[in-house]
């Protein structure tokens, strides 16, 4: 099994300019999120689907749109990229969070995002 | 909602020593507690996990934790580290949905 694979690894944008950040996992995963990490700040939730047609909101969601049409796949898109985007960003998917929270995630490789 | 305090941003320790990475947490709800571990340019795998029962748990690669609820810690031990062990260490705390993860705390591991 692939697990949770994100495309680009790397990318640069300019300021303004949009892209979306491929997610997609092939383990059948109900639930599945975006963090952003940063220096000194750990991984903070962008935004979580609890299933497909079914998307909320985290801790730091601005600037950021996601949809889940499918259970495999959950892109990111950045609208208007701006330079306090430039992170690491990464996806990542359990069976089901629940109110137990007792599901461990899987996490993709990454996406290194610079935004000039 | 809750939150992690991890208390120590870096540790520096030589091959071979015991290593403790302290973990705080505060939520109004019944916690489960994790470590996570990501290697250079890598993505997060999980350590260990406390979900109910022994607050003792043990991890992969020789790693344990032990929950304390009196406290509202979670602290990471290795009573003896290796060089492969150079890597960030992440606690994070689950409920409402949601995981929330400690600003993360750097090991380096020295011959």
């Amino acid at each position: 099994n692939a697990g949770v694979t994100q495309t680009p690894k790397f990318q640069v944008l300019k300021t303004g300019q949009s892209m979306t950040l491929q997610c997609a996992q092939d383990m059948n995963h109900e639930y599945m999120s975006w963090y952003r990490q940063d220096p000194g700040m750990g991984l903070r939730l962008i935004h979580y689907s609890v299933g497909a047609g079914i998307t909320d909101q985290g801790e730091v969601p601005n600037g950021y749109n996601v949809s889940r049409s499918t259970t495999e796949d959950f892109p990111l898109r950045l609208l208007s990229a701006a330079p306090s985007q430039t992170s690491v960003y990464f996806c990542a998917s359990s069976l089901g969070q629940g109110v137990s929270g007792a599901n461990v995630l899987t996490f993709g490789a990454g996406s290194r995002l610079t935004v000039l | 909602a809750q939150s992690v305090t991890q208390l120590d941003s870096q540790v520096p320790v030589f091959e071979e020593a015991p290593v403790e990475l302290r973990c705080n947490y505060s939520s109004s709800v019944s916690v489960y507690l994790f470590w996570y571990v990501q290697y250079p340019n890598q993505g997060l795998q999980l350590l260990l996990k406390y979900l109910s029962g022994s607050t003792l748990v043990k991890g992969i690669n020789g790693f344990e934790a032990e929950f304390n609820k009196s406290q509202t810690s979670f602290h990471l031990r290795k009573p003896s580290v290796h060089i492969s062990d150079t890597a960030e260490y992440f606690c994070a705390v689950s409920g409402d949905y949601k995981l929330s993860f400690g600003a993360g705390t750097t090991v380096t591991v020295r011959a």
